[in-house]
Parts: structure tokens; sequence; C-alpha cells
């Protein structure tokens, strides 16, 4: 069964440091989110991208944070300069084009610990 | 806005017994209701989704759940528990009111089955 994955599985930066994560969504997909949980939290959504471009984003995706498909299989979450609160599990979802009903399916996460 | 509320932050449950596991929700129009489960240090998992029809779905692993719009309730249901249906479980809404149709989470309900 295709799955979305995501690299790497753990990551930890110093405060300041920018940072990269990857995702591989599903192949037929073309609706990719990031959505974060801070550990104990609620998951919260960060960004939804489609056709190329940002189709929404939370209070949260402000101007540290960017989202690119560099190629035709990634697509990558970047924090520009890392604050201690980004600490967290940062999940990306896919979804393929249709119904809005269709549901999206999330990679096992990237814990990102900024120290 | 759309939102879901999930009262308990915790259920337990014996092996074997029926579980139930709560959420309401809130929403303008149709609601598009999803249940996923994070098992430790994992990813989200699609149990079972509410789209329209009928009011009992069912879903992965034994799950089930009922849609009431009278309560604006989908509690989630097992007949018999499993150890290993110990996890933390999100209820969550499809947003219909922006062009991303992002997934909004509940607060998580975590789900303990004793031997």
């Amino acid at each position: 069964e295709p799955e979305v994955t995501q690299t790497p599985s753990h990551q930890v930066t110093q405060m300041g440091q920018e940072v990269i994560l990857r995702c591989v969504p599903i192949s037929n997909h073309l609706y990719f989110y990031w959505y974060r949980q801070i550990l104990g939290q609620k998951v919260e959504f960060l960004v939804s991208f489609y056709n190329n471009e940002i189709s929404e984003k939370s209070e949260i995706f402000d101007d540290q944070f960017s989202v690119e498909r560099p190629d035709g299989s990634n697509f990558t979450l970047k924090i520009r300069s890392t604050k201690l609160e980004d600490s967290a599990m940062y999940f990306c979802a896919s979804r393929e084009q249709g119904a809005i009903s269709y549901e999206q399916y999330f990679g096992p996460g990237t814990r990102l610990t900024v120290t | 806005a759309q939102s879901v509320a999930q009262p308990e932050d915790q259920v337990n449950v014996a092996e074997g017994n029926p579980l139930t596991v709560k959420c309401t929700y809130s929403v303008s129009g149709n609601p598009y209701l999803f249940w996923y489960v994070q098992y430790p240090n994992r990813g989200l998992q699609f149990l079972l989704k509410y789209i329209t029809g009928d009011n009992l779905v069912k879903g992965s692993y034994g799950f089930e759940a009922e849609f009431n719009k009278s309560q604006t309730s989908f509690h989630l249901k097992k007949p018999s528990a499993l150890v290993s249906d110990s996890a933390l479980y999100f209820c969550a809404v499809r947003d219909m009111g922006t062009g991303g149709f992002k997934t909004i989470f509940g607060a998580g309900t975590r789900l303990f089955v004793k031997a």
C-alpha cells in the first residue's frame, strides 16, 4: 500500500539554525499539507499546498517557514531560524485530487528538537 | 468555524469490554468527520470517516463510529477492546471554509485497555 514517507525521523538542531524537513507524498496525490504536534498537545495545521502554490496557511506559518516542491516527488518544509518553541513533531500529509471528503494520508512524522 | 471537541482526556477500559471515545462537532453545513489513531512514536493512521449515508460507519481494526446529527456527535466505538487498541485517538473535521480543505483535529483522547 502506498504511503507518505518523511525524513529524517528525528532532527536535533541549535536555536537559530535552518532546518529542512522532507516528505515524499503518495505519487498520484496533488494536495500536500504540513501539520505539527507539540508534545502532548493537539495536531495543528500549518500549511496546504496545491498546484505549486500555498492554498492556505495558519497564523503559525510565519515568515520563518516556507514550503517547496523542488521536484516531482519531494515536498519540503523549511524553518529559516529555529526557535525553542519550534520543537514538535511535524507531519506531512497528502490527498488525491477529487472529492474534498477524501482522507488525508499522514507520514510517520519528523521529531524536531531545538536546543 | 469548524471545530471538534473530545471531552475526555483519557478513557480506561478492560480488555473484552466495549469502548466508546466521544467526539462532538461544530460545523456550518454538512460535516465531513474523521477518526485517526496515533500509536507511540508513530504517525496518524486513518480509521474511518463519515461523509453521508448510514449513520453507523465501519472502519479499520473493528472500529465503528456513530454519526448523530441531533446531538452533533461522532463517537468512536468498538464492541470488544483489545490491549493493542491502547493509543491516542483524534476526532477531526474537514474545514470546508477555505481553499486548502485542511483537517481540524480535536485535542485527542488517550485510550488505555487493561488486560
